[in-house]
C-alpha cells in the first residue's frame, strides 16, 4: 500500500509564476490536508479537504491560493503569481473517514517551493 | 478555537539517557485525541504515540511514554534510553472529537549526543 505521494519534491519559481503541488492520499483515504512549514517554524494548517468538498480552508490566504481535491486524481494545491514569501517546505497528509479512523495523519514527503 | 504550545524550541539530550518533551493544549472539548509525531532530518513526518482523552491510562510505545494530565492540558513525551535515531523535530498535535481537524505545535528540536 503506497504512503501519501506529493510531487514535485522541489519546485522553482520566478516571482509571478504560478505553483502547482500535487497530492495523491494513500489508498481508501478521503481526507485531505495542507501544512505550510517554514524555516525553523512548524506546521501551519491551510486546508482540509475531502473528494470534491472543501471543509476547512481556513488557512488559506484569501488571494493567490487554491486547494481542490477531484472526484479522480489527487488533490491540487495551487499558488498563482508565487512571491519569494510562498518559499517553504508544504506537507500533504490524508487520513481515513470517522470513525475508522485512528486519528493518525499519514504524511508525505513533502514539496520545497522556492520562489527567485 | 484549540491551540497546540510547545514552549522548548531546542532540547538535547545524552545517548541513552531520558528526556522529556513538554507540550499543553487549550481546548473546552471534553473528548479529542493527542499525538507526538517525529520529523527527522529526512523530513517526512512519521506518527510517534497517540492518546485519547477519554483514556486515562498513559500510553506507551516501546522507549516512548506520555504523561497524559487532561486537567492541566499537558502532554509531554518521555523518551526513554535515547538514541541517535531519535534526533529528530517533534510536534505535538490536537485532534477534535468532532471536527477530524489537526492543530500542531512549533516543534522541538531535539539533539541526541553521543
Amino acid at each position: 500500500n503506497a504512503g501519501v505521494m506529493q510531487n514535485p519534491r522541489h519546485l522553482v519559481r520566478r516571482r509571478g509564476q504560478e505553483a502547482r503541488l500535487r497530492c495523491s492520499p494513500m489508498k481508501g483515504h478521503s481526507h485531505v490536508y495542507w501544512y505550510r512549514q517554514l524555516p525553523e517554524e512548524g506546521l501551519k494548517f491551510m486546508v482540509y479537504l475531502q473528494k470534491e468538498n472543501i471543509i476547512d480552508e481556513s488557512g488559506m490566504p484569501k488571494e493567490r491560493f487554491s486547494a481542490e481535491f477531484p472526484k479522480e486524481g489527487p488533490s491540487i494545491l495551487r499558488i498563482q503569481q508565487v512571491v519569494r514569501g510562498d518559499s517553504a517546505a508544504y506537507f500533504c497528509a490524508s487520513s481515513q473517514l470517522l470513525p475508522m479512523n485512528t486519528g493518525e495523519l499519514f504524511f508525505g514527503e513533502g514539496s520545497r517551493l522556492t520562489v527567485l | 478555537a484549540q491551540t497546540v504550545t510547545q514552549s522548548q524550541p531546542e532540547m538535547s539530550v545524552q545517548e541513552a539517557e531520558t528526556v522529556t518533551l513538554s507540550c499543553t493544549y487549550d481546548t473546552s472539548e471534553s473528548n479529542y485525541y493527542l499525538f507526538w509525531y517525529k520529523q527527522p532530518p529526512s523530513r517526512q513526518m512519521i506518527l510517534v504515540i497517540r492518546q485519547e482523552a477519554y483514556k486515562q491510562q498513559n500510553a506507551t510505545e516501546n522507549r516512548f511514554s506520555v504523561n497524559f494530565q487532561k486537567a492541566a492540558k499537558s502532554f509531554s513525551l518521555k523518551i526513554s534510553d535515547s538514541q541517535l535515531g531519535d534526533t529528530a523535530m517533534y510536534f505535538c498535535a490536537f485532534m477534535s472529537d468532532t471536527g477530524n481537524q489537526f492543530y500542531f505545535g512549533t516543534g522541538t528540536s531535539l539533539t541526541v549526543i553521543p
